[in-house]
């Protein structure tokens, strides 16, 4: 079964700290790779996303996020945070080609300290 | 574009009555729409898939008498919570998509709070 790791839980960063959120799925064919994003109050975004291709996929807002195959691994990152940036991240996986059904991870609250 | 609108955004219900949750794609038509359940500082867990014009394929634990799931068209699904107890107060949030490797466009949910 499909499973996904997100070992931060909780992060707190002084702005134009950079940011590292770690994400570990678990599954033995092929996958595509979301982060997804949730401002309070407000209902989740998509950040970016991996289907195939460039490994570093850039997303929006100065995100961007690795896929390393190797290490089952699709970090999140961004060089320098904002106070905006203060929400709860989730990283998703799906089977590609068998179903658009997303797995997602426990999410890591982010806040950012101005 | 790709939005997707949920209705009612609370609803407070009694034990033992029943609430329909509905999830609109405003823009686009959606093949499949996604309801999943959220219980607090957890992630989101897919309860239920829902193609247009089939029925709904539930996931392991969810009980499909309990959640009725209706996909009628491609820009509507319902889900009925049936006689709502106090542990099916929750946040529920549907997401509709347009093909098998389109993304997932989410609502904004739905608070339920059963007394």
């Amino acid at each position: 079964a499909q499973s996904v790791s997100q070992h931060n839980h909780h992060v707190i960063l002084s702005e134009a700290a950079s940011l590292e959120l770690g994400c570990n799925y678990s599954y033995g064919g092929t996958v595509n790779l979301f982060w997804y994003v949730q401002y309070p109050g407000q209902h989740l975004q998509l950040l970016l996303k991996y289907f195939s291709g460039d490994p570093l996929v850039k997303g929006i807002k100065g995100f961007e996020a690795e896929f390393i195959k190797s290490k089952f691994s699709f970090n999140l990152r961004k060089p320098s945070v904002q106070w905006s940036d203060t929400a709860e991240y989730f990283c998703a996986v799906n089977a590609r080609g068998a179903t658009n059904k997303l797995i997602f991870g426990t999410g890591t609250l982010l806040a950012v300290q101005p | 574009g790709a939005v997707v609108s949920q209705h009612p955004s609370r609803v407070i219900c009694k034990s033992g009555t029943s609430v329909k949750i509905e999830c609109r794609s405003l823009d686009f038509q959606a093949t499949t729409m996604f309801w999943y359940r959220q219980f607090p500082k957890q992630s989101l867990m897919l309860m239920a898939t829902s193609n247009e014009g089939s029925k709904a394929t539930y996931e392991q634990g969810v009980e499909k008498d309990k959640f009725l799931i209706n996909h009628a068209s491609l820009t509507l699904s319902t889900l009925t919570v049936t006689s709502a107890h106090p542990e099916d107060s929750s946040f529920y949030i549907c997401s509709a998509s347009r093909g098998l490797e389109d993304e997932q466009y989410f609502g904004p949910g739905t608070r339920l709070t059963v007394t």
